[in-house]
């Protein structure tokens, strides 16, 4: 199995909080990424990252955003959370060159 | 854009039933196609994988092939099992910015009874 860890892995808070999930992977992989998964809507790409400091959007990036300073650990943060990001939440790596992403085990977040 | 298309479920069959998915897709250039599987309360796993026009995937008993001239990349397994069960994507790759990213397609559960 690929070394990726999320944390937390579950969480409950409330309308207007902040809110940071992490990413932490012992890989030493170039790419990560963050999705979110939503029952009639698969898998859809919040942001990515392809180095230290270097992160793009992607498909729903609305409402949140990500920080990398160091290799092994990609934040996804919620700077003011709604009901709608009410999701399970996962991030992926990938080794420069690969095509094959590896998930975690992913962050069920639920937004009261 | 770049879309994966795949049959609604969920599918419900017995064990030792023949499986298979649908799964078309929409690309500009020649994607790697990919079949993800997630358990209950897991993350996504690589099932199988084909990287060009007629190549197939394998693994665990299921196959899919890579199909240019229908654009499909259909999951089949001759007789599954219960512990089968589970939620089946199917996925593209597409190259934007120097990265590859994954299409994913909404996803097929599917439920095997002893």
């Amino acid at each position: 199995d690929a070394g990726i860890t999320q944390s937390p892995r579950h969480k409950v808070t409330e309308t207007g909080t902040p809110v940071t999930l992490r990413c932490h992977q012992t890989e030493n992989h170039r790419y990560m990424y963050w999705y979110r998964q939503d029952p009639g809507h698969g898998l859809r790409l919040i942001h990515y990252s392809y180095g230290v400091k270097d992160t793009d959007k992607g498909e729903v990036s609305d409402g949140y955003s990500v920080s990398r300073s160091k290799t092994e650990d990609f934040l996804l943060t919620l700077e003011s959370a709604t009901s709608s990001q009410t999701s399970v939440y996962f991030c992926a790596i990938r080794s420069a060159g690969g095509e094959t992403q590896y998930f975690g085990p992913g962050t069920r977040l639920l937004v009261l | 854009g770049n879309s994966v298309t795949q049959m609604e479920g969920p599918v419900t069959l017995s064990e030792e039933a023949f499986l298979t998915i649908n799964c078309t897709y929409t690309a500009t250039g020649y994607p790697s196609l990919f079949w993800y599987v997630q358990y209950p309360g897991e993350g996504l796993q690589l099932l199988l994988k084909a990287t060009k026009a007629d190549d197939k995937g394998s693994n665990k008993g299921f196959e899919a092939t890579y199909r240019k001239e229908t654009t499909s990349f259909h999951l089949e397994k001759g007789s599954v099992q219960v512990s089968d069960s589970a939620v089946y994507f199917c996925a593209l790759s597409e190259s934007q910015g120097g990265s590859e990213k994954l299409v994913f397609g909404k996803g097929t559960k599917l439920t095997v009874n002893p």
